[in-house]
């Protein structure tokens, strides 16, 4: 699986967008970029996963660079519950090889 | 709410104890995974049940065991505790045959080993 590289930590102010970035050059062709968070030692929440275009869905968008190299995620106005930290995965989706490896992640702090 | 869940919230025991932690899919998911969460070692794929049968194994230590049963349950079996074990033990649920790997989170069991 390819690995990423993504800020020990970030904070953005309540209302605004936080975009949180991930580095992962070595990505492979079948590799997808998903993203996940863990609020305060809950379990980790899906967020949202691409290939290589950009997605979005009700809780972020994710925008990938064109070479695949690098993506950012984006919470479009940051609230105090968004406060996690958050995890960038890439790895195929292919069957029998599902387990996610998780990295450091970006601690996110939203400001009041 | 993910509609995983898992059993006990809470478990402190003694070294050299064993232990069994239990997880309930959501409903439909045929695969199973285990996830420890420690201070210094992060998220770790422990294991990986799919309908019965064991499917993928990471960082999962001899002393540990799994299964998952005909009603699609799981069981985490811990033995021989050392200090060490003290984590949380996260189980995840997914839906297979889906063209992406979103799994769900169970709110983990937090084990403490005195």
């Amino acid at each position: 699986d390819a690995k990423t590289t993504q800020p020990t930590s970030m904070d953005c102010a309540e209302g605004r967008a936080a975009n949180l970035p991930c580095n992962h050059s070595t990505i492979s062709g079948n590799e997808y970029v998903y993203w996940y968070r863990q609020i305060h030692s809950q379990g980790p929440q899906y967020i949202i996963h691409g290939l290589k275009n950009n997605e979005t869905n009700e809780m972020a968008s994710l925008i990938i660079t064109e070479d695949r190299k690098s993506s950012t995620l984006i919470l479009p106005h940051a609230t105090l519950r968004d406060t996690a930290v958050y995890y960038c995965i890439v790895q195929p989706a292919n069957f029998g090889n599902e387990k996610l490896t998780f990295g450091t992640g970006t601690r996110l702090t939203i400001i009041p | 709410d993910s509609g995983v869940t898992q059993t006990p919230k809470h478990l402190i025991t003694a070294t050299g104890q064993r232990v069994t932690l239990r997880c309930s899919p959501r409903s439909g998911d045929l695969s199973v995974y285990w996830y420890q969460q420690s201070l210094d070692q992060g998220l770790q794929f422990l294991i990986q049940y799919y309908n019965g049968e064991e499917r993928a194994k990471g960082n999962i230590l001899e002393r540990f065991s799994a299964q998952q049963f005909p009603d699609l349950h799981s069981e985490l079996n811990l033995s021989s505790l050392e200090l060490g074990d003290s984590a949380l033990y996260f189980c995840a649920s997914s839906e297979q045959g889906a063209s992406y790997n979103e799994q769900f989170f169970g709110p983990g069991t937090r084990l403490t080993v005195l």
